[in-house]
C-alpha cells in the first residue's frame, strides 16, 4: 500500500516562471491538501481539495491555483514565481470522514 | 485567533537524557492534538494524537500529554537517541471548518553523542 507521493523532489525555478507540483494520495484516501513550509517555520495551510473541488483556502494569493483529478491525484501551481515562494511544499492526503492527514515526503522549490 | 505556540524553538540534549516539549493552543472548537516529528527536508510523521477527552497517549519512548482546560500539552522523550534530531511539530484539528489543522512553529531538537 503506497503511501502519499509527490513528484518532483526538487526543483529550482527562475523569478517570474510558473511551476507545477504533483501529488498522488494515499490509497483509500479521497481529499488533498497542500501546505508550504518555509524553512524553520511550520507548515502554512494553502488549499484543500475534495471531489476535484477547491473546499477551503489559506491566505495565500491567486498566484497558488490547484487542481484535484477524477482519481484523487492533484497538482498545484503557481504562477508568477517570487523568491518568497521558495519552501518546502508539503501534500497531505486524508479520507473526508476522518481528519486524519498522512504527508508525502514534499517537493524543495528553489526560487532564484 | 486560533493559534499553536510551542516552546522552547529550539533544544540541544545529550543522548540518552530525557526532554520534555510544550505546545500551548488557542484554537476553538478542536477536535484533536497531534505530535509530529519531520526529519530535515522531509514530510511529517504522526507520532501521537489524542481527543479532546484523553489525557496522555505513548508511543515507544514517546509520551504525550493533553490538559484540555488549560490548553496545553507535552511531548515527553525518555532515554534519547541521536535519531531522535528532528522538528517536533504540535497540530491542533480545529473542528469549526473541515477539520482545519493548525500547525505550530515547532521544536527543533538536536541531540548529541
Amino acid at each position: 500500500d503506497a503511501g502519499v507521493t509527490q513528484s518532483p523532489t526538487h526543483l529550482i525555478k527562475t523569478r517570474g516562471q510558473q511551476v507545477t507540483l504533483r501529488c498522488s494520495p494515499k490509497s483509500g484516501h479521497d481529499t488533498v491538501s497542500w501546505y508550504q513550509q518555509a524553512l524553520g517555520q511550520g507548515p502554512q495551510f494553502i488549499f484543500q481539495y475534495y471531489e476535484e473541488e477547491e473546499r477551503q483556502r489559506g491566505n495565500f494569493p491567486d498566484r497558488f491555483s490547484g487542481h484535484q483529478f477524477p482519481n484523487y491525484s492533484s497538482e498545484l501551481n503557481v504562477n508568477a514565481l517570487l523568491l518568497g515562494d521558495s519552501a518546502l511544499y508539503l501534500c497531505a492526503s486524508s479520507f473526508t470522514k476522518t481528519s486524519e492527514q498522512y504527508f508525502g515526503p514534499g517537493t524543495r522549490l528553489t526560487v532564484t | 485567533k486560533n493559534q499553536v505556540e510551542q516552546s522552547p524553538q529550539s533544544l540541544i540534549i545529550l543522548e540518552g537524557k530525557n526532554c520534555t516539549l510544550q505546545c500551548n493552543y488557542t484554537v476553538s472548537p478542536f477536535s484533536n492534538l497531534r505530535w509530529y516529528k519531520q526529519d530535515t527536508g522531509r514530510g511529517p510523521v504522526s507520532l501521537t494524537i489524542m481527543t479532546f477527552s484523553e489525557n496522555t497517549k505513548s508511543n515507544g519512548r514517546y509520551t504525550a500529554t493533553l490538559d484540555a482546560d488549560t490548553k496545553q500539552s507535552s511531548l515527553h522523550i525518555t532515554a534519547s537517541q541521536l535519531s531522535d534530531s528532528a522538528s517536533y511539530i504540535c497540530v491542533v484539528t480545529f473542528s469549526g471548518g473541515y477539520n482545519k489543522l493548525i500547525f505550530g512553529a515547532g521544536t527543533r531538537l538536536a541531540v548529541h553523542p
